[in-house]
């Protein structure tokens, strides 16, 4: 089982739709979570960051974590043709000594306008 | 000036060549990284630091190695590059654990 996985899609919305992304990882005692968003050819930058269950918002966005089924979504409202791209989940896993962050492989959206 | 700066932005190279890609930064973080990304599979770690003393490989190093030349500067070395190797690698660095990860512009290398 790899450590964080995510469906590559790619996912498709219309324009002004929810967005859903999701990941799940493999290590229990995991303790923080980011999500990433990666446009084609440019580094990754921030969206969230979560480490407590629950939803964590942020304008347009949702973060929302449940460590009992090692789950953590991403939740993007009125989605735009601007939030066309690859979303990384990222898991630090709490059972290494130094605090390696781990990728998944990412989910590819595309906002239809 | 961004952050953390990454050398060469894009390099092609053939099989068998030696070859480094450098990375400092600015944001006086402790921790850094390297990953490389290949379509359909994410970033994975190659090598990690902590400080100068402390060099720790990730789940891909075979084939790398690092050099951690400064508490700002971790650049990475392909002893003798084979295709497989073509990639875009980012390095990121890290202030505290459980913190967020910020990375360079990337380098796309070719190996032919």
């Amino acid at each position: 089982q790899k450590e964080v996985e995510q469906n590559s899609g790619p996912l498709s919305v219309p324009e002004g739709a929810i967005a859903s992304l999701n990941c799940t990882y493999s290590d229990r005692v995991s303790q923080s979570f980011f999500w990433y968003r990666q446009y084609s050819g440019k580094s990754p930058e921030l969206i969230m960051s979560i480490y407590s269950n629950g939803d964590k918002e942020d304008g347009r966005f949702t973060a929302q974590l449940n460590k009992a089924s090692q789950y953590v979504s991403l939740l993007i409202r009125d989605s735009q043709p601007s939030d066309s791209a690859t979303y990384l989940c990222a898991v630090n896993p709490a059972k290494t000594s130094y605090d390696k962050v781990i990728f998944g492989p990412g989910t590819s959206l595309s906002v239809i306008p | 000036d961004a952050d953390v700066t990454q050398t060469p932005r894009n390099r092609i190279t053939k099989t068998g060549k030696r070859i480094m890609l450098e990375c400092s930064q600015t944001k006086g973080h402790d921790r850094m990284y390297w990953y490389r990304q290949d379509p359909g599979l994410g970033l994975r770690l190659i090598y990690y630091s902590f400080d100068v003393k402390d060099i720790n490989k990730g789940e891909i190093s075979d084939g790398y190695s690092v050099s951690r030349q400064a508490q700002a500067k971790f650049s990475l070395s392909l002893e003798s590059a084979i295709p497989n190797q073509t990639a875009l690698y980012f390095c990121a660095t890290r202030d505290t654990r459980n913190t967020e990860a910020f990375f360079g512009q990337g380098t796309r290398l070719t190996v032919v």
